[in-house]
């Protein structure tokens, strides 16, 4: 079975540029999870899908970061204008619907804003 | 409000040494427990994990954990660390009924030769 896939797995950019972010959960998962994880601490849950509708995005800093799940499936997490304090991994994870179902992590994007 | 303490930041043994990485949560009901390792330039894997029942959980890679509610612990064990067990280790707690994992900030393990 075909884990997570993220892509890029590196990016570095300037402050005020903006960036994107690509995740293709496993097949078949209903739920989708974007985590931002900061040098030194957990990963913390930035927005999560139950299929193509959003279920909680209460830390997702909406001024600057959107997300998308089209068609239940792959989903792009964007950050417009990026600042200095997102350079983080950002890490996608899936699992089936239940919350009782283990999430499954990809390997992550590491984000360096200069 | 969840929330998850890991008190010790780094954790040196020597291989072949038994292993304990602890683990405390705050929530008001019975929580359910996980533990991740992530290795380096890697996603998180989980452990092993708590919803209910027998309270001393085992899980992949020879690691135990143990629920103890009275002192609102989640403790990782093993009794024998090899040099891949090198990598950071991250208690998470979750609601029941809901998805959202509180993750701690991690505890870093390095194993000697």
């Amino acid at each position: 079975e075909a884990g997570v896939a993220q892509s890029p797995r590196y990016k570095i950019i300037e402050k005020r540029q903006s960036v994107a972010f690509w995740c293709n959960p496993i097949s078949g998962h209903a739920t989708l999870y974007w985590y931002q994880q900061i040098l030194g601490q957990g990963p913390k849950l930035l927005i999560q899908f139950q299929n193509n509708g959003v279920v909680d995005d209460s830390q997702l800093p909406k001024d600057r970061f959107s997300a998308e799940r089209l068609k239940g499936v792959d989903s792009t997490l964007k950050i417009q204008p990026a600042k200095l304090e997102d350079s983080a991994v950002y890490l996608c994870a899936s699992s089936l619907a239940s919350h009782q179902d283990t999430q499954y992590f990809g390997p992550g994007t590491r984000l360096t804003v200069l | 409000a969840q929330s998850v303490t890991q008190p010790d930041i780094h954790i040196t043994v020597s291989e072949g040494a038994s292993l304990e990485l602890r683990c405390n949560y705050s929530y008001g009901a019975t929580p359910y427990l996980f533990w991740y390792v992530q290795s380096p330039g890697q996603g998180l894997q989980l452990l092993l994990k708590y919803f209910s029942g027998d309270t001393l959980v085992q899980g992949i890679k020879g690691f135990e954990a143990e629920f103890k509610r009275s002192q609102s612990s989640f403790n990782l064990r093993k009794p024998s660390v090899h040099w891949s067990d090198a990598a950071e280790y991250f208690c998470a707690v979750g609601a029941s009924g809901t998805y959202k994992y509180i993750f701690g900030t991690g505890t870093r393990l390095k194993v000697l030769a």
